[in-house]
């Protein structure tokens, strides 16, 4: 299994509180990516990282910032946590955007629950 | 723009019978194409990936899928299921925008499978 994990891996928490969610990986991969996955959504993209300091929004953003001040560790942060952010929230890596050799290998996941 | 559909929130097998997951794409250049599992409280695993170098594409566990164009479909096979495939699967595409990689998923397919 790839080196990745989570943290927390559960979490309940009020609406309007700050929330942050850490994923950190041990293989060096230079891409990291945040999703959410809802009931009848599959995974969505929420930001991703193609390096240090380097991120972008994905297709679900609003509502979310993120940070990755080393190859490790990847931070995804609800400034204000909404009930619709309730969700189970993955991060994934990969090394490379080469088809032949790209691969996403995801972590555990974290249930986030906003109350 | 890449999207793909995945028909059938659910479907249920007896064991040893055909399983027989269905995907289909769109996209405006040729696709690479994912099929991705995941066991209850568990983060995604790849089963396999279509990167145009082969129509049929086998993968962990059995499975295979088959690329066909004309029909838009990429459909993920197994010839005889076991209960330990009783999981959710994804079907992706893989979307190339600013500038890097991304994933884009199916809202997947739950299968059972009794005994």
């Amino acid at each position: 299994d790839a080196g990745i994990t989570q943290s927390p891996r559960h979490k309940v928490t009020e609406t309007g509180t700050p929330v942050t969610l850490r994923c950190h990986q041990t293989e060096n991969h230079r891409y990291m990516y945040w999703y959410r996955q809802d009931p009848g959504h599959g995974l969505r993209l929420i930001h991703y990282s193609y390096g240090v300091k380097d991120t972008d929004k994905g297709e679900v953003s609003d509502g979310y910032s993120v940070s990755r001040s080393k190859t490790e560790d990847f931070l995804l942060t609800l400034e204000s946590a909404t009930s619709s952010q309730t969700s189970v929230y993955f991060c994934a890596i990969s090394a490379e955007q080469d088809i032949r050799t790209d691969t996403q290998y995801f972590g555990p996941g974290t249930r986030l629950t906003v109350l | 723009a890449q999207s793909v559909t995945q028909l059938g929130s659910h479907v249920s097998v007896s064991e040893g019978a055909l399983v027989l997951l269905r995907c289909n794409y769109s996209s405006s250049v040729p696709p690479y194409l994912f099929w991705y599992v995941q066991y209850p409280n568990q983060g995604l695993q790849l089963l396999l990936k279509y990167t145009s170098a082969a129509t049929l594409v086998k993968g962990i566990n059995g499975f295979e899928a088959e690329f066909k164009k004309s029909e838009t479909s990429f459909h993920l096979t197994k010839p005889s299921a076991h209960m330990s495939d009783a999981a959710e699967y994804f079907c992706a595409v893989r979307l190339f925008s600013g500038g890097y990689n991304k994933l884009i998923f199916g809202a997947g397919t739950r299968l059972a499978v009794h005994p």
